[in-house]
């Protein structure tokens, strides 16, 4: 079993759905979640940052912890055409032994809102 | 403020080439990541260092040298390329001490063919 399941869709919408990406994981040291959007031929960017379960909201997302299921969510309000990304779901145990901050990273899902 | 940049941004090579691929951050961070993102396997790291003058291996380092001489920069070497390292090369940074730990800033991305 991955450390970190992210169904790769592809996922299209019709513009204005409300749209909802998951992780799940297996790995119950992960204390730190994070979503990063990737468009087409560009880097990964930083969307939400969360290290508690319960949810938080940024403007038209909100990321959703679940940390007794191992569960973590990104939904997005009243999509746009300009939402079409690849949606990466990452997570940090923060091990200090390692003495880095690694990141495990979903596979990504593809979502594409058409207009 | 450049955030990450990376250079060059396009590269073919031959096999059994060599080449260096430059990744620099302006953000005064302690640690920096190379990654490859290839179809299907999501992103996987080569190699990271958590300070000026040291390195270590991630999860796919084979083929691959590193080295990181300046804090702002990290360098990431194939000495004798191989098609199997055909890919997009991302690098990320991330940690100061005041501030988010966990996340990664990420640089455009080197497109890399190696025929």
């Amino acid at each position: 079993q991955k450390e970190v399941e992210q169904d790769p869709g592809p996922l299209s919408v019709p513009e204005g759905a409300i749209v909802s990406l998951n992780c799940t994981y297996s790995n119950s040291a992960f204390q730190y979640f994070m979503w990063y959007r990737q468009y087409s031929r560009k880097g990964p960017e930083l969307l939400m940052y969360t290290y508690s379960s319960g949810n938080k909201e940024d403007g038209r997302f909100t990321a959703q912890v679940d940390k007794s299921s191992k569960y973590i969510s990104l939904f997005i309000r009243d999509s746009q055409p300009s939402d079409s990304a690849t949606y990466l779901c990452a997570m940090s145990a923060r091990n200090s032994g390692a003495g880095s901050y690694q990141l495990t990273f979903g596979k990504g899902t593809k979502l594409s809102v058409i207009p | 403020n450049a955030g990450v940049t990376q250079t060059p941004k396009f590269r073919v090579l031959k096999t059994g080439q060599s080449m260096t691929l430059l990744c620099a951050q302006d953000m005064n961070h302690e640690y920096m990541y190379w990654y490859r993102q290839d179809p299907g396997m999501g992103l996987r790291l080569i190699h990271y260092s958590v300070g000026e003058g040291t390195t270590a291996k991630g999860e796919v380092p084979d083929g691959y040298n590193v080295s990181r001489l300046k804090k702002q920069n990290f360098l990431l070497g194939l000495e004798s390329a191989a098609p199997s390292q055909t890919s997009v090369y991302f690098c990320a940074s991330s940690f100061t001490t005041s501030g988010n730990t966990d996340t990664q800033y990420f640089g455009p991305g080197t497109r890399l063919t190696v025929l």
